[in-house]
């Protein structure tokens, strides 16, 4: 069974400009994250979707951030315009079901350095 | 809100050792769930074990175990028999019981193994 496929692995870009990443969860997989970890700290979650519903973006920063899962399957997450801030590792995540604790399967992540 | 604490930003141990790494996390929660996951330094995050919090029992995982002691909100993970690839960042995580939430993590700790 393949894992949750991500890219770009890495991505370098200046201040002000855009950049987008792409997830492709597990088969069947409905629940999908996208989490932020910042060098030398554990991931934080930005965004969390429930086939194509996003249930929990209350850490997204939406004045710059912006997602989408079109169809409940693959997940694309913008930033526009990008920021020094922004360097971080995003990672995606996906889990089989909603409201039952499931065990969360990573993707290899994309590594953003702005400049 | 959730937070999870983990002490030790980094430890080294010499191969077939034992190691303990420590967590503890503040919850007004009753019903949850506790993980440790391994990044390698190839970022891919694994689970290595999981805890339900309405269970007694600890968890085990071949050399893996946890000591998770619920009324002190302490939940470490134990390596028996330590291998040199186990050498990865560890972060502990906790999930509110239906996974509302995501995954809140810890800083992590660096475990080196050492021949």
């Amino acid at each position: 069974e393949a894992g949750v496929v991500q890219s770009p692995r890495y991505k370098i870009i200046e201040k002000k400009q855009p950049v987008a990443f792409w997830c492709n969860p597990i088969s069947g997989h409905n629940t999908l994250y996208w989490y932020r970890q910042n060098l030398g700290q554990g991931p934080e979650l930005l965004i969390r979707y429930e086939n194509e519903e996003a249930v929990d973006d209350s850490q997204l920063p939406k004045d710059r951030f912006s997602a989408e899962r079109l169809k409940g399957v693959d997940s694309t997450l913008k930033i526009q315009p990008a920021e020094l801030g922004d360097s971080a590792v995003y990672l995606c995540a996906s889990s089989p079901r909603r409201g039952i604790w499931e065990t969360q399967y990573f993707g290899p992540g994309t590594r953003l350095l702005v400049l | 809100a959730q937070t999870v604490t983990q002490s030790q930003p980094e430890m080294s141990v010499q191969e077939a050792e034992t190691v303990t790494l420590s967590c503890t996390y503040d919850t007004s929660e009753n019903n949850y769930y506790l993980f440790w996951y391994k990044q390698p330094p190839s970022r891919q995050m694994i689970l290595v074990i999981r805890q339900e919090a309405y269970k007694q029992q600890n968890a085990t995982e071949n050399r893996f175990s946890v000591n998770f002691q619920k009324a002190a909100k302490s939940f470490s993970l134990k390596i028996s028999d330590s291998q040199l690839g186990d050498t990865a960042m560890y972060f502990c995580a906790f999930m509110r019981g239906g996974g509302a939430d995501g995954l809140t993590f810890g800083k992590g700790t660096h475990l080196i193994i050492q021949p």
